[in-house]
Order: structure tokens, then C-alpha cells, then sequence
């Protein structure tokens, strides 16, 4: 396989649920990202990771837990979510995080659409 | 901070009409610009960068230029077909982190 992959593609899960997402780039990047994607609302940032290690946590609600075993795979684990939390959750890598031009230009998988009940 | 505006759709064309998305931004610094593609069902794909002032990027027929004096990087096509359908991202990547506008939706009718 090739690019970013994300499993799965839709998700429906009570708020009660514990589910997880996972995503697996296979081009050598060493950056990745979670993107929550809402109807009508601009691109939300939710965690950058970069050589394991988490850089950026934008606010996001502890229920939602982040983990970056290695620089291939990211995982978005999902506890007891709210219907608001329902939206397209992507995720993305790049080679780097650091300064301009092409090191932080993002791949995206095709997301992961999450509905909850 | 960086945040980018653009224009707010959506858009509807005829096919072999022209298409423009208006994009402006705030930054400090030399950013890089992008546009960014979303088609139905997929994630976001690269669309074409700029990466200083007076830069044009371009693909699949596709064009906008770094203005640095306007603050924009407007994304042209001259004649769109019905596969041009999607949702287009404007976005800025400053010191390390990227803004994404908040797309415009466009869809070309045969």
C-alpha cells in the first residue's frame, strides 16, 4: 500500500462506546496529524506528532486520546464522545513540521466518518 | 496568528466556464501557500504550492500566484470540466503549523 491509510472508513458508536482510529502512512514521513472535519466549519488541527513525540494538542477534549506508537502509525482513541463529535476525521502526515516550503506539505488519508449516537 | 479567508460558496459552473476562488491571508513571516482538493468521498490532496512572493504554481490546469503586495493566492482555472467538482482549500504554512481556510465548495453542471 502506498500514501495514508485510515480504518475505518465509518464508524457508529453510542456515547457510551470506546472505539479506537487508526492510521498508517507508508511514505517515510515522520510527521502526523488528526483533522476533525465538521459540516459548514473550517478544518480543525487536533494533535500534531513529530518523531513520536506530540507538539501540538489544539484544546481537544480529553476524550479524545491520541497515540503515536512510531512514526508510521497513529492511533485516535474515542471515549464516551458527544453527537456533536460526529464529523470526518482525517489524518494526515508530512516529512517535517519545521519552517516553509515543501517539509510540511500534508498527504491525507480519505478520513474516517464518524457518527454518534 | 496566520489565517487564511476565502471566498464562501458554493459555487455553481457550467462546464467551459471560468472558475475563480478568492484567497487572502495574514501572516507573519514568508509563508508558503497552498491549495488543497477535496473530492467526494476523499480526503484533502495537494493541488498546487507557492512557496515566496511572485511564485506561480500550476496543475491540471489550475493556477494561482503568491501576491505578496495584495496578500492573496487566488486559484484560477480558465475552463472547468464536471470532474472539477469538489471542495477547494486555501491554506498557509507558517513556521510550522498549517491554516486552512474554510473551503469552497464548486460543482460543474455538464
Amino acid at each position: 500500500e502506498t500514501g495514508v491509510t485510515q480504518t475505518p472508513r465509518h464508524l457508529v458508536m453510542g456515547m457510551t462506546n470506546k472505539k479506537s482510529l487508526k492510521c498508517e502512512q507508508h511514505l517515510g514521513h515522520n510527521a502526523m496529524y488528526w483533522y476533525k472535519q465538521s459540516a459548514k466549519k473550517p478544518l480543525e488541527l487536533m494533535f500534531v506528532y513529530n518523531f513520536k513525540e506530540q507538539t501540538e494538542n489544539n484544546s481537544v477534549p480529553s476524550r479524545f486520546s491520541p497515540e503515536c506508537p512510531n512514526s508510521s502509525h497513529l492511533f485516535l482513541h474515542l471515549h464516551t464522545l458527544q453527537p456533536e463529535d460526529s464529523a470526518l476525521y482525517l489524518c494526515a502526515s508530512s516529512q517535517g513540521t519545521g519552517g516553509t516550503g515543501g517539509a510540511n506539505v500534508l498527504t491525507f488519508g480519505a478520513g474516517s466518518r464518524l457518527t454518534v449516537l | 496568528g496566520d489565517s487564511v479567508t476565502q471566498m464562501e460558496g458554493p459555487v455553481t459552473l457550467s462546464e467551459e466556464a471560468c472558475l475563480t476562488i478568492n484567497c487572502t491571508y495574514t501572516a507573519t513571516g514568508y509563508p508558503s501557500l497552498f491549495w488543497y482538493v477535496q473530492y467526494p468521498g476523499e480526503g484533502l490532496q495537494l493541488l498546487l504550492k507557492a512557496t515566496k512572493a511572485d511564485d506561480k504554481g500550476s496543475n491540471k490546469g489550475f493556477e494561482a500566484t503568491y501576491r505578496k503586495e495584495t496578500t492573496s493566492f487566488h486559484l484560477e482555472k480558465g475552463s472547468v470540466q464536471v470532474s472539477d467538482s469538489a471542495v477547494y482549500f486555501c491554506a498557509l504554512s507558517g513556521d510550522y503549523k498549517l491554516s486552512f481556510g474554510a473551503g469552497t465548495t464548486v460543482t460543474v453542471r455538464a
